[in-house]
C-alpha cells in the first residue's frame, strides 16, 4: 500500500522556466511533509517542509503547497536551473514528535539549458 | 557543523554473513533513524533511535537490528545476510524528540552489496 505517491517518475524542463513536482497521500493522518533532492548514490539532501496548518511555503527558488482536502502537494521551483537536475522525493510523518518519514517514490528532474 | 557521518560508504558482504554500519549524527542530535534504498521498494523506514531506545520499527524482519550509544551515535547490523539486502543504507538524525516536527538530515548512504 502506497501511501505516498508521486505519479510521474521524470520531468524534463528547459532552464530559466517553472519545474512543478507533484505528490499525492492517502493517509489522513499525515500532517507534516517535506521535499527532499537526491543525487545517485548519495543520501537525500533536504529542500523544504509544510506544516498541515499551512497552505504554502516559500524558500528561494523553492515553493511548496499543500491542499489537505484533495490530500496534495507541489513543489515549485522558479527559476529551474541545470544544477536542479536530481530526483526529488516527497515524504510525509503522522507522528509529532517522532522520526518516520513515508517516502514516494520520486520523481527524475532533469532541467536543460 | 559536520553533517551526518556513515561508514563504511561501500560494502561487500557474501551471503549468510552479518555486517554492521555505522553512522554519527549531527552534533546535538538526539534521534538517529535508519532507511533502506532498493530500485524496487524505494526508501523504506527501518528503525528510529532516541536516547539510546528504539522508538518506532519499520517493517522489515528480525535480522535488522540497530543500537545506539550515549553519544547518540548508532549502528545498524544486518545478521545472515540475503542477496535482497542489498541496497543502499541511509541514517538521517534530527533533533526530534520535542514534540514537533523538525527536518531529518541524511548521511551520504553505505552501499551494501551481498553477493
Amino acid at each position: 500500500d502506497q501511501q505516498v505517491k508521486q505519479n510521474s517518475p521524470s520531468l524534463s524542463v528547459q532552464e530559466g522556466r517553472i519545474s512543478i513536482l507533484n505528490c499525492d497521500y492517502t493517509n489522513s493522518m499525515f500532517d507534516y511533509f517535506l521535499w527532499y533532492k537526491k543525487y545517485p548514490a548519495e543520501g537525500p539532501t533536504f529542500l523544504i517542509s509544510i506544516s498541515s496548518i499551512k497552505d504554502k511555503n516559500e524558500d528561494g527558488r523553492f515553493t511548496v503547497f499543500l491542499n489537505k482536502s484533495a490530500k496534495h502537494l507541489s513543489l515549485h521551483i522558479v527559476p529551474s536551473q541545470p544544477g536542479d537536475s536530481a530526483v526529488y522525493f516527497c515524504a510525509a510523518s503522522a507522528m509529532r514528535g517522532f522520526q518516520k518519514l513515508v517516502f514516494g517514490t520520486g520523481t527524475r528532474l532533469l532541467v536543460s539549458p | 557543523k559536520a553533517g551526518v557521518t556513515q561508514t563504511p560508504r561501500y560494502l561487500i558482504k557474501t551471503r549468510g554473513q552479518q555486517v554492521t554500519l555505522s553512522c554519527s549524527p549531527i552534533s546535538g542530535h538526539r534521534s538517529v533513524s535508519w532507511y533502506q534504498q532498493t530500485p524496487g521498494q524505494g526508501l523504506q523506514f527501518l528503525f528510529e533511535y532516541f536516547s539510546e531506545t528504539q522508538r518506532n520499527k519499520g517493517n522489515f524482519p528480525g535480522r535488522f537490528s540497530g543500537r545506539q550509544f550515549s553519544n547518540s551515535r548508532s549502528e545498524m547490523n544486518v545478521s545472515t545476510l540475503e542477496l535482497g539486502d542489498s541496497a543502499l543504507y541511509l541514517c538521517a538524525s534530527s533533533s526530534t524528540g520535542t514534540g514537533g516536527f523538525t527536518e531529518a538530515f541524511f548521511g551520504q548512504g553505505t552501499r551494501l552489496t551481498v553477493v
